[in-house]
């Protein structure tokens, strides 16, 4: 079974630019979730999916993120404009339903803002 | 509030010593629990997960982990430390129902292991 695909794999983009991640889930899996990772801390949710539709994005920074996922597959994560503090690594990472069952991960993507 | 906390931020283990990393968590009913290994550079793997039934549950790599209710805690132990067990650490908590979505997750214990 194919694991969870990220793309691209590191970035180094100056502050105020922009940067897209993208992420193509397991197959068949409703739920797709996008995790901040700071460095020495734990993923943090930004956004959850269930199939095309926002099931919680409480704590994505919506003045500068968005996230989408068109026809319920594949998820695409913006920033815009970028701050040093976006400095992380994102992580997606899916699952069949959000509830009584893992979390299947990629490898994340490393984004360096400087 | 929904809450993991690891206590431990970094341990030091010989190879071949036994290992412990705790977790506790703070929610509102019995959650669904799991443990995940993040190799440098990797995404998180999962090593073990609690749904329900007998508390000490087995998972990958040799890996095993107990959940006491009382103490809110959900442990992980190893009996035997080898080299390539070296990684970062995460406990995490998910919701046993569609009323609540999130998986939290610790801060994580990273674990250097000495030949």
């Amino acid at each position: 079974e194919a694991g969870v695909a990220q793309s691209p794999r590191y970035k180094i983009i100056e502050k105020r630019q922009s940067v897209a991640f993208w992420c193509n889930p397991i197959s068949g899996h409703a739920t797709l979730y996008w995790y901040q990772q700071i460095l020495g801390q734990g993923p943090k949710l930004l956004i959850q999916f269930q199939n095309n539709g926002v099931v919680d994005d409480s704590q994505l920074p919506k003045d500068r993120f968005s996230a989408e996922r068109l026809k319920g597959v594949d998820s695409t994560l913006k920033i815009q404009p970028a701050k040093l503090e976006d400095s992380a690594v994102y992580l997606c990472a899916s699952s069949l339903v959000p509830w009584n069952t893992e979390a299947f991960f990629g490898q994340g993507t490393r984004l360096t803002v400087v | 509030a929904q809450s993991v906390t690891q206590p431990d931020i970094h341990i030091t283990v010989s190879e071949g010593a036994s290992l412990e990393l705790r977790c506790n968590y703070s929610y509102g009913a019995t959650p669904y629990l799991f443990w995940y290994v993040q190799s440098p550079g990797q995404g998180l793997q999962l090593l073990l997960k609690y749904f329900s039934g007998d508390t000490l549950v087995q998972g990958i790599k040799g890996f095993e982990a107990e959940f006491k209710r009382s103490q809110s805690s959900f442990n992980l132990r190893k009996p035997s430390v080898h080299w390539s067990d070296a990684a970062e650490y995460f406990c995490a908590v998910g919701p046993q129902s569609n009323t609540g979505n999130q998986f939290y997750f610790g801060t994580g214990t990273s674990l250097t292991v000495i030949p």
